[in-house]
Parts: structure tokens; C-alpha cells; sequence
């Protein structure tokens, strides 16, 4: 499994971007960039995925840079219900659905 | 979340004592998935099933195990509660093992005490 970076902690205001980036330099050629997020006390949410394209859905978008060693999740207009644990997972179906958490992001979004 | 509940949503019990916890499904959904949420650790896999009757080993899972009799239940049993094992477990399910356009979908939790 590919080991992912990211910051352990970031701030946002309110309905500014949230940019969320994550490392993953050893990310194999099959497996896709998954985020998750975790509000407090709740199971995690799947937010999006990627391969090598850059990809958007009602959620946020995702950027994927070419060589795919990194990745930037994009919320584009943060509100405070968007403070979470944000999650980059690399994960490729070889891995029987296995999905590794690391310690992810905690964002929090100011008013 | 809609299509997978945990049952109970909490418990405290005693060191020694076996405790079982569920995880129901109405989604049909081949892969299911038990991970426990400690603070400084994160989320980790303690046990997965690929079908019924179907289960393999996470990275925790010493102390645990599961058995999944019909696609919609996954049951992860503490054989003999320590209080190393006081933590909030996950169920997560998936269709296709994590992959396409909604991965997992997981649980409420359960929280566990053991004392």
C-alpha cells in the first residue's frame, strides 16, 4: 500500500476554498486516490476519487498532478459543517476492498 | 447512514466477558468490513468478509472474531474482553470492494467500554 503525507492540521474561513493536499509519492500505477472524511463521533464519508485525471462532483474537486505523486482535494466554498478528518487513501481493487487509513487532515473552518 | 445499521450503539462491560456486535445491512452489498477508532491510532481494519462465509485477518486482529452466515449480517465477537479493547468500531460495507463512485459506506458505531 502506497504511504500517504498529510499536514496534520489546517484552517479555513468560512466560504473560502478549502485546500487539502496529500503526498502519496510510492502510489502504484492501479490504484486510485480516495478521499474520505470524518466529522466528530460519525463513520466515515466518501467524498471522491481519482485515477490520473482531475475529477469534480457536488462535493469537491479533485486535482491530480501528473506524475500522481500528489493529490489536492478542493472544497470550494467551506462552511463550518465542512470541519472534518480528511482522509487521502491510495486503493486499488487488488487489495480485496482493504482500505488503510492514516491520520488525515483535521480541518477546521472559522467563521 | 441509510443501509447499514450497528447494534447496540453503545455498551460497557466487563473485563472477561464475551461481547458480540452487529452489523446489519439491507444493500446486499458482497464486502463488509469491522475497523476500531482509537485516538492517536485513527481507523483500523480488524477483521473484513468478501462473502458469506468468507472473512481474512486486518491489522488488529488479535482478540476479535467474525462470522458473516448471510450477506446482510457481520458479527465481530471479543471472546474475552480486555480494556485495551475499549474503543468506537466501525462497520463499513461495500459493492465492489472500495472501488467506484461511492466506496464505503459505514456505520454510526458502537461504543465500547470495557471496565
Amino acid at each position: 500500500d502506497a504511504k500517504t503525507t498529510q499536514p496534520p492540521s489546517m484552517d479555513c474561513a468560512e466560504g473560502r476554498a478549502a485546500n487539502l493536499p496529500c503526498n502519496h509519492s510510492t502510489i502504484s500505477g492501479n490504484e486510485y486516490v480516495y478521499w474520505y472524511r470524518q466529522i466528530h463521533s460519525q463513520g466515515p464519508q466518501y467524498i471522491i476519487h481519482g485515477l490520473k485525471n482531475n475529477e469534480t462532483n457536488e462535493m469537491a474537486s479533485l486535482i491530480i498532478t501528473e506524475d500522481r505523486k500528489s493529490s489536492t482535494l478542493i472544497l470550494p466554498h467551506a462552511t463550518l459543517r465542512d470541519t472534518a478528518v480528511y482522509y487521502c487513501i491510495p486503493h486499488s481493487s487488488g487489495n480485496t476492498g482493504k482500505l488503510i487509513f492514516g491520520q488525515g487532515t483535521t480541518l477546521q473552518v472559522k467563521p | 447512514d441509510a443501509g447499514i445499521t450497528q447494534s447496540p450503539r453503545h455498551k460497557v462491560t466487563e473485563t472477561g466477558t464475551p461481547v458480540t456486535l452487529r452489523c446489519h445491512q439491507t444493500e446486499n452489498h458482497r464486502y463488509m468490513y469491522w475497523y476500531r477508532q482509537d485516538p492517536g491510532h485513527g481507523l483500523r481494519l480488524i477483521h473484513y468478509s468478501y462473502g458469506v462465509k468468507d472473512t481474512d485477518k486486518g491489522e488488529v486482529s488479535d482478540g476479535y472474531s467474525v462470522s458473516r452466515s448471510k450477506t446482510e449480517d457481520f458479527l465481530l465477537t471479543l471472546e474475552s474482553a480486555t480494556s485495551s479493547q475499549t474503543s468506537v468500531y466501525f462497520c463499513a460495507i461495500s459493492e465492489t470492494g472500495g472501488q467506484g463512485n461511492y466506496g464505503y459506506t459505514f456505520g454510526s458505531g458502537t461504543r465500547l467500554t470495557v471496565v
